[in-house]
């Protein structure tokens, strides 16, 4: 079965204090690892797609990338506007092409 | 900006009573998806469709239906709510052809308090 763990559960950084958010998987065959990003009391935004492991991809503040065993998150000098939750996602070959199995998350605190 | 659009955003709504929560994308996406989130918890997908008259169900075991009659339209009903069903209910979709899944656009979701 697929598994996927998000560390730390919750992060509290000064403004500009930059980190890094984790994501750990078990999964038979990775397809993809998907990076979202969740606001209170609103859908998941899609941020980042990775394929194969050495793989990276930036946008803005954040860069994502992957290993064969997790994926990384970088923020560097983070802003308030960057607090939110953060969701990692996988999918993989073993139960059917639908399954895409989510963390649950980390959620990040910007303070100015 | 993802164009699905789910609506109500909030209900209450009274043990034993039907809802149908609507959900309506303009991406014109082949692939739609129904997951149910609890605070604090992953999200469980509970339904998908692959394209018009095609429906399954997810992982997780759930009471509700879904159909798919219009590529743009994919509601989801409870025939008998109950408070069990209290959750957040988001909708996605994603493009790509294959049976592989691509990055899903999330709708704003729908937060049901079944009392």
């Amino acid at each position: 079965e697929d598994q996927v763990t998000q560390s730390p559960e919750a992060l509290r950084l000064q403004e500009g204090e930059s980190s890094s958010l984790n994501c750990s998987y078990t999964v038979s065959g990775l397809r993809g690892l998907f990076w979202y990003r969740q606001d209170p009391g609103k859908g998941p935004e899609f941020l980042f797609t990775l394929y194969s492991a050495g793989e990276e991809k930036e946008k803005e503040r954040l860069k994502a990338t992957l290993t064969k065993k997790e994926s990384f998150l970088h923020i560097t000098a983070p802003k308030p506007e960057d607090s939110a939750t953060y969701l990692c996602a996988v999918q993989s070959n073993s139960g059917g092409y639908q399954k895409v199995t989510f963390g649950t998350g980390t959620k990040l605190q910007v303070i100015p | 900006e993802a164009d699905i659009y789910q609506t109500p955003r909030y209900l209450v709504i009274g043990t034993g009573k039907k809802i149908t929560l609507e959900c309506s994308q303009t991406m014109g996406h082949d692939k739609m998806y129904w997951y149910q989130q609890d605070p604090g918890m992953e999200l469980h997908l509970i339904h998908y469709s692959y394209g018009v008259n095609s429906t399954e169900k997810g992982d997780l075991s759930s009471e509700s239906t879904v159909s798919r009659i219009r590529t743009e339209h994919f509601p989801l009903t409870l025939e008998s709510a109950r408070p069990s069903h209290t959750s957040q209910y988001l909708c996605a979709s994603s493009a790509g052809a294959g049976i592989w899944v691509t990055e899903a656009f999330f709708g704003q979701g729908t937060r049901l308090t079944v009392v």
